[in-house]
């Protein structure tokens, strides 16, 4: 079955511009991750959607970044006012049930170059 | 704060050697322990998990080990292949997974 999509796979912008990344979780994965991967942090959670529950959002660096999940399904992270430092590749996990112990599974990421 | 220490940074191996990293964790909260390979361009990839009431795991030439009374938990790669050679990360999980720094492995054949 198909894995977890993510679009762009690309993508360079200016400092300042706001960009959105998208992404198809595994179907019926309740749960949804966004992480970011750089060399300075590595990898780091960012937000979690589980079902029609309210968003984790505890690890989002800063009120420039949102995310949404629509029809408990796809997922839209959106970073306002690009800085150079939100260079970094965006990835997203779906997994069954949001429990712990349950495997969530990568996508290829988007990865973001703020110039 | 990084909640999960993993050594060595890097490592090399010899084919049909083994591979060892090591990882360490505070959090007891933490219920799931996987392991990620990871290749350039790629997203992380599942490896093998294990939860705290299991000692050790084995899949194939992946192997984890646990010990939950020192918090510390690896994985050795048996019969080390030229395709193993990748990123290897550790992670514990209550819901949201912590990472380790990774590990990158080569093997030379």
């Amino acid at each position: 079955g198909a894995g977890v999509s993510q679009s762009p796979s690309n993508k360079v912008t200016e400092k300042g511009k706001d960009v959105e990344l998208r992404c198809d979780p595994i179907s019926g994965h309740t749960a949804l991750y966004w992480y970011r991967q750089s060399l300075g942090q590595g990898l780091e959670f960012l937000i979690y959607f589980q079902g029609n529950s309210a968003p984790d959002k505890s690890g989002l660096p800063s009120d420039r970044f949102s995310a949404e999940r629509t029809g408990g399904s796809v997922s839209t992270l959106t970073i306002q006012r690009t800085q150079q430092e939100d260079s970094a590749v965006y990835l997203c996990a779906s997994s069954p049930t949001g429990t712990g112990n349950q495997p969530q599974h990568f996508g290829d990421g988007t990865r973001l170059s703020i110039l | 704060q990084q909640q999960v220490k993993q050594s060595p940074q890097s490592l090399i191996v010899q084919k049909g050697g083994i591979s060892i990293i090591n990882c360490a964790y505070e959090n007891t909260a933490f219920d799931y322990f996987p392991w990620y390979q990871q290749f350039p361009g790629k997203g992380p990839a599942l490896l093998i998990a294990i939860r705290p009431d299991v000692s050790e795991k084995k899949e194939g030439r992946f192997t984890i080990s646990f010990n939950k009374s020192a918090k510390q938990f690896s994985l050795h790669i048996m019969d080390s292949q030229p395709g193993d050679s990748a990123t290897y990360f550790c992670a514990a999980s209550d819901y949201k997974l912590s990472f380790g720094a990774g590990t990158t492995v080569t093997v030379r054949a």
